[in-house]
């Protein structure tokens, strides 16, 4: 089975910082990757997935994650982080016999 | 706009009571799931439906039922909630297996 570890259940930057938040997964076969977002009370809206073409993924909200197959990295970044930025971040990964797995998530607090 | 809408979005219901949670989709997807997400916690998947073969998890309790009628609608029953069961509850449909989920916003159940 998958595992998907997300280091750190709790980020805090200051707004206009850099936002990085970690994803690793398990699998000798590169699976689909995915990042979502979760605000209080809401569902999950994705922010971007891998699915095996560009390494480098674009999202919404300025987000993007970067797929390193050497490292079984999928890690999210946002240049410049906003106030409305602040929610619970899920990485997950599907694996070639079609189980999804979701990460503990990330919770991310931007600083004024 | 294609969509997966949860109603009510609130849910309160006495300890012991039966009470049905529902899932709506426009997007013709093939596959319906429910998550159990607790308090900052990854979801929990309950079940899925690949059209109309369900699928249950082998650690769903007993208490948790779910009915497809269509492939528009998906009803998540609890038929004796306890106070363990007050969590978010989450649908999510896929076009196929382990591909991206789109999910409704969630329906909050607490139990009194």
């Amino acid at each position: 089975a998958q595992s998907v570890t997300q280091l750190g259940s709790h980020v805090s930057v200051s707004e206009g910082a850099l936002v990085l938040l970690r994803c690793n997964y398990s699998s000798s076969v590169p699976p689909y990757l995915f990042w979502y977002v979760q605000y209080p009370n809401q569902g999950l809206q994705l922010l971007l997935k891998y699915t095996s073409a560009a390494t480098l993924v674009k999202g919404i909200n300025g987000f993007e994650a970067e797929f390193k197959k050497s490292e079984t990295s999928f890690h999210l970044t946002k240049p410049s982080a906003h106030m409305s930025d602040a929610a619970e971040y899920f990485c997950a990964v599907s694996d070639p016999s079609n189980q999804f797995y979701f990460g503990t998530g990330t919770s991310l607090t931007v600083i004024p | 706009d294609a969509m997966v809408i949860q109603n009510p979005r609130y849910q309160v219901t006495q300890f012991g009571k039966p009470v049905t949670l529902s899932c709506s989709q426009t997007l013709n997807h093939n596959v319906m799931y429910w998550y159990q997400q607790k308090s900052s916690q990854a979801p929990k998947l309950l079940f899925h439906y690949y059209d109309k073969d369900f699928n249950n998890e082998a650690d769903t309790p007993d208490n948790f039922q779910s009915r497809r009628p269509n492939t528009s609608f998906c009803f998540l029953d609890i038929r004796s909630p306890g106070l363990g069961d007050a969590a978010m509850y989450l649908c999510a449909t896929s076009r196929e297996q382990g591909w991206g989920y789109t999910f409704g916003s969630g329906t909050r159940l607490t139990v009194v």
